[in-house]
């Protein structure tokens, strides 16, 4: 198993372009998540997934759109890139939601936004 | 909401000394904690996970963290380190979101540098 892949690695935008940051995994899980890290900040929800065709906002939407059309794929669409969205970002899923359930993590994307 | 803090931004050992990262909960009832540890440009790894079945639980690569109730802490501990412990490590809570549906709350990591 590949795990949680998470393609570019690295991208640097102009401010005001867009882009879609890839995630997919091959654990067939439902969960899928979206955070970012921040220099010296925990990792913080952007949105999550707990199926195909169902997703939901969670600590720092804005700026950020997502879809799930299957179970093995997750992107994160950014339309307007702002300076403020230079981060790290992390996919991550899991099977369940439950208060014990692991969550799988990619390598992640560090984006910067000139 | 429930929270973690992580006393230490930075803590610096020397190779084959103990070590000790700190993290205090807030919560209102019993918690689900982790800790999970992350390599420098790598995704977040899980080390070990409270689950309420013992209160000293044993992780991967010989760490383990004890939960106090009485403290409200989670400290993670390794007796002795190694040059490949040297990682960012990140104490979180799981909390219900509403339903059946759990959201993870990161601390803002501990930077471990083990030294020669």
């Amino acid at each position: 198993n590949a795990g949680v892949t998470q393609t570019p690695k690295f991208r640097i935008l102009k401010i005001g372009q867009s882009m879609t940051l890839q995630c997919t995994q091959d654990m067939n899980h439902n969960y899928m998540y979206w955070y970012r890290q921040d220099p010296g900040m925990g990792l913080k929800l952007i949105y999550y997934s707990v199926g195909a065709g169902i997703t939901d906002k969670g600590e720092v939407p804005n700026g950020y759109n997502v879809s799930r059309s299957t179970t093995e794929d997750f992107p994160l669409r950014l339309e307007l890139a702002a300076p403020s969205q230079t981060s790290v970002y992390f996919c991550a899923s899991s099977y369940g939601t439950g208060a014990y359930n692991e969550q799988f993590f990619g390598p992640g994307t560090r984006l910067t936004v000139l | 909401a429930q929270s973690v803090t992580q006393l230490d931004s930075h803590v610096s050992v020397s190779e084959g000394t103990p070590v000790l990262l700190r993290c205090n909960y807030s919560s209102s009832y019993s918690p689900s904690l982790f800790w999970y540890v992350q390599h420098p440009n790598k995704g977040l790894q899980l080390l070990l996970k409270y689950t309420s079945a013992a209160t000293l639980v044993k992780g991967i690569n010989g760490f383990e963290a004890e939960f106090k109730k009485s403290e409200t802490s989670f400290h993670l501990t390794k007796p002795s380190a190694h040059m490949s412990d040297a990682a960012e490590y990140f104490c979180v809570v799981s909390e219900n979101s509403g339903g059946s549906n759990y959201k993870l709350t990161f601390g803002k990591g501990t930077l471990l540098t083990v030294n020669p």
